[in-house]
């Protein structure tokens, strides 16, 4: 079965400083790996998905993922925090053959001045 | 292009009321599901559509919830009688799937309907 973890309900990090949000998923076949980040009051809008070439995948806003399969991780990154970058951002997990999308528990991140 | 259209944004009502949601996929997009946010149990996949029918509802938490998608372009989610543990953010979401399933595409997601239920 397909699981998703993301550690660390809560992230703060300061304004300019490295963002770091751990995503390590469970599957048995291939993964398609999403990250998506909901904004307060808002949907989940997709931030940047792996499906298959390139691991290193660059998404909106500056943020990036890299898929290791070795580690069975997909953590995001971004080089320089934003105040607008506070938001709930969620991990996701689907494979090939399934239409089930398996969701983190999601991590909220905050930017302190 | 417009996005997944949810509506209402926010319902209050009353607990025993019926509660109706109500989607509008992207257009073109032939898979439907919906979703229940709530901090306990984050997010549910209550039931998917694939061109019209529904595939999976086995996240339908009991008979008081119905789905409906009676054509391409709309789909309802209904709870009735409403009980204040049905308070949570539901979420439409839709995307382009083969009945087979997914090849990595993209799920769009509504801006939700926010329910309380008193």
């Amino acid at each position: 079965a397909q699981s998703v973890t993301q550690l660390g309900s809560h992230v703060s990090v300061s304004e300019g400083a490295l963002v770091l949000l751990r995503c390590n998923y469970s599957s048995s076949v291939p993964p398609y790996l999403f990250w998506y980040v909901q904004y307060p009051n808002q949907g989940l809008q997709l931030l940047l998905k792996y499906t298959t070439g390139a691991t290193l995948v660059k998404g909106i806003n500056g943020f990036e993922a890299e898929f290791k399969k070795s580690e069975t991780s997909f953590h995001l990154t971004k080089p320089s925090a934003h105040m607008s970058d506070a938001a709930e951002y969620f991990c996701a997990v689907s494979h090939s053959g399934t239409y089930k999308y398996i969701f983190g528990t999601g991590t909220r991140l905050k930017v302190l001045a | 292009d417009a996005g997944v259209i949810q509506s209402p944004r926010h319902e209050v009502t009353e607990m025993g009321q019926e509660v109706t949601l109500r989607c509008k996929p992207i257009s073109g997009h032939n898979s439907l599901f919906w979703y229940r946010q709530t901090m306990m149990r984050g997010l549910e996949l209550l039931i998917y559509f694939n061109n019209n029918v529904p595939i999976d509802d086995s996240g339908m938490p009991e008979d008081r919830f119905s789905a409906k998608m009676p054509n391409a372009s709309f789909s309802t989610l209904k709870i009735q009688p409403s009980e204040p543990r049905d308070s949570a953010v539901y979420f439409c979401a839709s995307s382009l799937e083969s009945i087979s399933g997914t090849s990595g595409n993209t799920i769009y997601f509504g801006e939700g309907s926010w329910l309380t239920v008193v």
